[in-house]
Formats: structure tokens, sequence, C-alpha cells
């Protein structure tokens, strides 16, 4: 069963226009969220993530991301695309007491100048 | 600087010949990972390590080894048993078992390995 699921393998905003990637994930207990950004032939940076406390998380580079239980999404939001933004993103879960991540199939952004 | 290293970024081989791939941490880190990625289908769990001298299999284990000799230390070797090894490998390792939880629980990753085999 897939437990991470981002929708839209590619998406293209204008530079300084919202920035919304979705993630949602199959789960019965909330899990812990994570957000990765991957650059061109590198490893993947760790963006934000979420274990527990406030739902509404801010990560680096002016992303932020909400976990909404009811929804079981975790998007990934920032409010002004910069250029700098473009790459791949990765949405992952780690399930209750399994010791791997699972990792969603990856979203591409690019910034339009 | 403390992190991961995966060596060399690049390695190209012929087909039927096994090929170790090596990554190391100074981070004091528990537990060790290795990924596979191929384009549009994310990142797939390998092996994993929690502990020295102990390693478990992951999603796609078949025509790949391991070894935890050293707390920093985690090779992979593709061997030829595997049938399509031209893919990005990417370690990584975590504080400690991700089962065990908590505020600090995240995943550092390297640099990754292009292995093509030709």
């Amino acid at each position: 069963a897939q437990s991470v699921t981002q929708l839209g393998s590619h998406v293209s905003v204008s530079e300084g226009a919202l920035v919304l990637l979705r993630c949602n994930y199959s789960s019965s207990v909330p899990p812990y969220l994570f957000w990765y950004v991957q650059y061109p032939n590198q490893g993947l940076q760790l963006l934000l993530k979420y274990t527990t406390g406030a739902t509404l998380v801010k990560g680096i580079n002016g992303f932020e991301a909400e976990f909404k239980k009811s929804e079981t999404s975790f998007h990934l939001t920032k409010p002004s695309a910069h250029m700098s933004d473009a790459a791949e993103y990765f949405c992952a879960v780690i399930k209750y007491n399994f010791n791997k991540f699972y990792f969603g199939s990856g979203t591409k952004l690019n910034v339009k100048p | 600087d403390g992190g991961i290293t995966q060596s060399p970024k690049y390695l190209f081989r012929k087909e039927g010949q096994n090929v170790t791939l090596s990554c190391e941490q100074n981070l004091n880190h528990d537990a060790m990972y290795w990924y596979r990625q191929d384009p549009g289908q994310g990142l797939r769990l390998i092996y994993y390590s929690q502990i020295v001298n102990d390693f478990q299999k992951g999603d796609i284990a078949e025509g790949y080894s391991v070894s935890r000799e050293k707390k920093e230390s985690f090779p992979l070797t593709v061997t030829s048993a595997q049938k399509n090894p031209t893919a990005f490998y990417l370690c990584a390792s975590s504080p400690k078992a991700l089962t065990q939880g908590g505020r600090n629980t995240e995943a550092f990753f390297g640099q990754g390995t292009r292995l093509t085999v030709v």
C-alpha cells in the first residue's frame, strides 16, 4: 500500500508566486513527517519535519508545512518562489514502530523568471 | 565538519563485475541506511543497520550486500546478481534507530554515488 502520495510530479510557478507542493500519507497512526529537497546530482537536505507539538512547522529557506490529521496531509508551502528553489522535493514519513522512511515519488519544482 | 561522505561520486563498471560503494559518517550515529533512487520512483530502501555488526534487508535487497564492522562505516556491494544496477545510490544515517522516535528523529544524507554499468 502506498504510504506517501505526492500529487504532481512536476510543478511550475513564476518567480514571486506561491509555492504549494502536496503530500498525503496513509497511516492509521499519525506518523513523523518530513520534507527533503534535492538539487541535481546531490543528496537530500532536510527542509522541515513534524514529530510532535505545533502542527505548523517552519523550515529553512522560507518553507513551511502544516500537519492536518483530518486530511492526512502535510503540504509544503512558500509565499514567494525564488529561482534558487528549483529542485526536486520529497515528502517522507516514518510510520510508528517501523525503522525506515517511506518516500513519495518526488515533485520537481520549476521556477520561471 | 561532521557529515556523511560517499565515494566515489561517479562509478563506471562493466556488466558482471561486483562493485563496492563507500559510506562513512563522523556524526557518531547509530543507524545507517542505503537507498536506491531511480527517476520517478522516489527512494527505495536497500539495507539498514541499527548498530554495529547488525543489519537488516530493506525492500529491494536482492543483488546487494552490506557489512557494518565499524560504527562509522557501512559499505554497499552491488553484485553481479543485481539485474539493473545502474542508479543513484544514497547513504544516510540517523542518531538512533528510527523506531525510538523523539524530536531528534531525522536522517542525514550523503551526496550520493551514481553507478553506471556498461
